[in-house]
């Protein structure tokens, strides 16, 4: 059972540019978080989506940070017109639908460096 | 709300000697609280996790933890520690009516030879 893949695994933009990242779950997960994870941070919550649903984004920023979760195909993490400050490494996670605790499984992260 | 502190930045100890990390939390209601191990340039890799029962969780790789509800702890232990047992650990905490994870801001362990 293939663990929880995102690509790319390092992506380099320059500023202003966009930057799409990319998550699929586990096989049978439903559920899909993202996480980023500032220099010597801890991970925060983003986002949490179920298929065509955003549930919570209450750890998005407002501007500029979109993600989707269609009904065919990974969990899109977009980021518009980036800035330095936007360098961090990013996780998804996934758990299985009707899990009574929950455990999130992580995927390998993106590690977004701009420029 | 919920928060966890990990207390120490970095864990030595001497191959073969036990290893101890550090975690306390803060929430709500009953915690669900989890230990991830993320290895350098890796995703986090998910060792074990207190939900209800029993005080003491065994989980991967010959680690434990122990959840003690009066002090508000969840220390993870390793009677032995090996070399190969050197990276980050970070703590988790979930309140039952929510699904966000709150992590530590992590421990760096050492295991020197």
């Amino acid at each position: 059972n293939a663990g929880v893949m995102q690509n790319p695994r390092h992506l380099v933009r320059r500023r202003g540019q966009e930057a799409r990242l990319r998550c699929s779950p586990m096989k049978g997960h439903s559920h899909v978080y993202w996480y980023r994870q500032l220099p010597e941070e801890g991970l925060k919550f983003m986002v949490y989506l179920q298929k065509e649903n955003i549930i919570d984004e209450s750890g998005m920023p407002k501007e500029r940070f979109s993600a989707e979760f269609p009904k065919e195909g990974p969990s899109i993490l977009r980021i518009q017109q980036v800035v330095r400050g936007d360098s961090a490494a990013y996780f998804c996670a996934s758990s299985p639908r009707g899990s009574t605790d929950g455990t999130q499984y992580f995927g390998p992260g993106t590690r977004l460096t701009v420029l | 709300a919920q928060s966890v502190a990990q207390p120490e930045d970095q864990v030595n100890v001497a191959e073969g000697n036990p290893l101890t990390v550090k975690c306390t939390y803060s929430v709500s209601g009953n915690p669900y609280l989890f230990w991830y191990v993320q290895y350098p340039n890796r995703g986090l890799q998910f060792l074990l996790k207190y939900i209800t029962g029993d005080n003491l969780v065994k989980g991967s790789y010959g680690f434990e933890a122990e959840f003690n509800k009066s002090q508000t702890s969840f220390h993870l232990k390793k009677p032995s520690a090996l070399v190969s047992d050197s990276a980050l650990y970070f703590c988790a905490v979930r309140d039952p009516s929510d699904y966000k994870l709150s992590f530590g801001a992590g421990t760096t362990v050492t295991v020197r030879a």
